[in-house]
């Protein structure tokens, strides 16, 4: 059964730094592109990122890029999201998701909220 | 970016037929492939996926769900309605990058 668990959410204030881990777990990590997805409160679905199954190329919404990292480690079989420079639209429920041209398998999310 | 729109809400009763629509801003279609997809969202839940490439079901997903369409319009069909199926009803387009979804539509009882 393919599982995905977030974590690393909380309370940040604006400025600062948060990093989000996804577990995966029941199919080949290192197989899949995989992908964060966010979707602010009570509001639609918002691709954030997307990286390569090997890592080597990483793709990124043009309102975090050069704010957020995607990466993955492959022998741990978890995706990574480092949000820095967070700002109050980056608040949101952050989806881990496995990515195969659309969004198969998505986690239970983690709630990021940005506040002073 | 693909623009994909989406009715905020439909009503519909316990046993009906329901029609939930999407229309691009420009063709998703490449060729056979229609590569725009469904998703269901409950209350406090993550998103699921129920159809792919416009009309195949996702794994698990009964046959009361179907989906059509080409180019630029898209509709799901839940045929009959159940009280599960109540939520919201999101498609995603992947024909070209950044892949972005509809604004969601939320499906009601009347």
């Amino acid at each position: 059964e393919v599982q995905l668990v977030e974590s690393g959410g909380g309370l940040v204030q604006p400025g600062r730094s948060l990093k989000l881990s996804c577990a995966a777990s029941g199919f080949t990590f290192s197989n899949y592109y995989m992908a964060w997805v966010r979707q602010a409160p009570t509001k639609g679905l918002e691709w954030v990122a997307s990286i390569t199954n090997s890592g080597g190329s990483t793709y990124y919404r043009d309102s975090v890029k050069g704010r957020f990292t995607i990466s993955r480690d492959n022998a741990k079989s978890t995706l990574y999201l480092q949000m820095d420079s967070l700002r109050s639209e980056d608040t949101a429920t952050y989806y881990c998701t496995r990515e195969t041209t659309l969004f198969d398998y998505w986690g239970q999310g983690v709630m990021v909220t940005v506040s002073s | 970016d693909i623009v994909l729109t989406q009715s905020p809400a439909l009503a519909v009763s316990l046993g009906q037929r329901a029609t939930i629509s999407c229309r691009a801003s420009q063709s998703v279609s490449i060729s056979r492939y229609n590569l725009m997809h469904w998703y269901q969202q409950k209350p406090g839940q993550q998103p699921k996926l129920l159809i792919y490439r416009a009309s195949n079901l996702a794994s698990g997903i009964p046959a009361r769900f179907s989906g059509s369409g080409s180019g630029t319009d898209f509709t799901l069909t839940i045929n009959p309605v159940q009280a599960d199926d109540i939520a919201t009803y999101y498609c995603q387009q992947s024909r070209e990058s950044p892949p972005t979804f509809g604004g969601g539509t939320k499906l009601e009882l009347k």
